[in-house]
């Protein structure tokens, strides 16, 4: 069965880095894409394909990728990264699995 | 600039339908390269795709729903549809509307994604 696996929960240090992993098979072919959940608010996705941001958000988002290890790396995190993120790719044969989330806690 | 809608009713009953629409505004839902999809996130958990639909009618939809769900558009009224049958507590969910988007690169790669998103709409499966 097609699926992507993350920590549900992850913390980091107010201006440090953090890296939030994602690993699935899909993810040798598929690049992943990221979405930031904050409470009462539709998921927004901060990247997409190799490495993309859509317009209006920070840089301090990346992503990168190593067989069938995603992961999206936040540079100088901030309080208002405070979030769910889940990962997203397809499968090979088409359907499309999200990951289970990672809450991120900013100290 | 892009924006979608969900709507549809509420709360609805066991065993019953459970119908929602996605109004598309912004551009043609029949714009080149976009899948439009449906995804759910029951109360307090993560995100589950439910099925995405091309204009012109080819959809694809999450294996484990897949006798459950239609997904349909109307291009004349630029929205898409949600249809899923004999519904339970379990479909008790955030139900989202999104632009999705997925293609190839010459590498053989693939990239998937979802954006934008509607605010989603709660629906409640109850007697």
């Amino acid at each position: 069965s097609s699926e992507l696996t993350q920590d549900p929960a992850v913390s980091v240090a107010l201006g440090q880095t953090v890296r939030i992993t994602c690993q699935g098979d899909s993810l040798r072919n598929y690049y992943a894409s990221w979405y930031q959940q904050k409470p009462g608010q539709a998921p927004v996705v901060v990247i997409y394909g190799r490495n993309n941001r859509p317009s209006g958000i920070p840089d301090r988002f990346s992503g990168s990728s190593s067989g069938s290890t995603a992961s999206l790396t936040i540079t100088g995190a901030q309080a208002e990264d405070e979030a769910d993120y889940y990962c997203n790719s397809r499968d090979s044969s088409g359907p499309v699995v999200f990951g289970g989330g990672t809450k991120l806690t900013v100290l | 600039q892009l924006q979608l809608q969900e709507s549809g009713p509420g709360l609805v009953k066991p065993s019953e339908t459970l119908s929602l629409t996605c109004n598309v505004s912004g551009d043609s839902i029949k714009s080149n390269n976009y899948y439009w999809g449906w995804i759910r996130q029951p109360p307090g958990k993560g995100l589950e795709w439910i099925g995405s639909l091309y204009y012109s009618g080819d959809t694809y939809y999450n294996p484990s729903l897949k006798s459950r769900v239609t997904i349909s558009v109307d291009t004349s009224t630029n929205q898409f549809s949600l249809r899923l049958i004999s519904v339970t507590a379990a479909d008790t969910a955030l139900y989202y509307c999104a632009r999705h988007t997925s293609i190839g690169f010459t590498s053989g790669s693939y990239a998937s994604w979802f954006d934008p998103w509607g605010q989603g709409t709660l629906v409640t499966v109850s007697s």
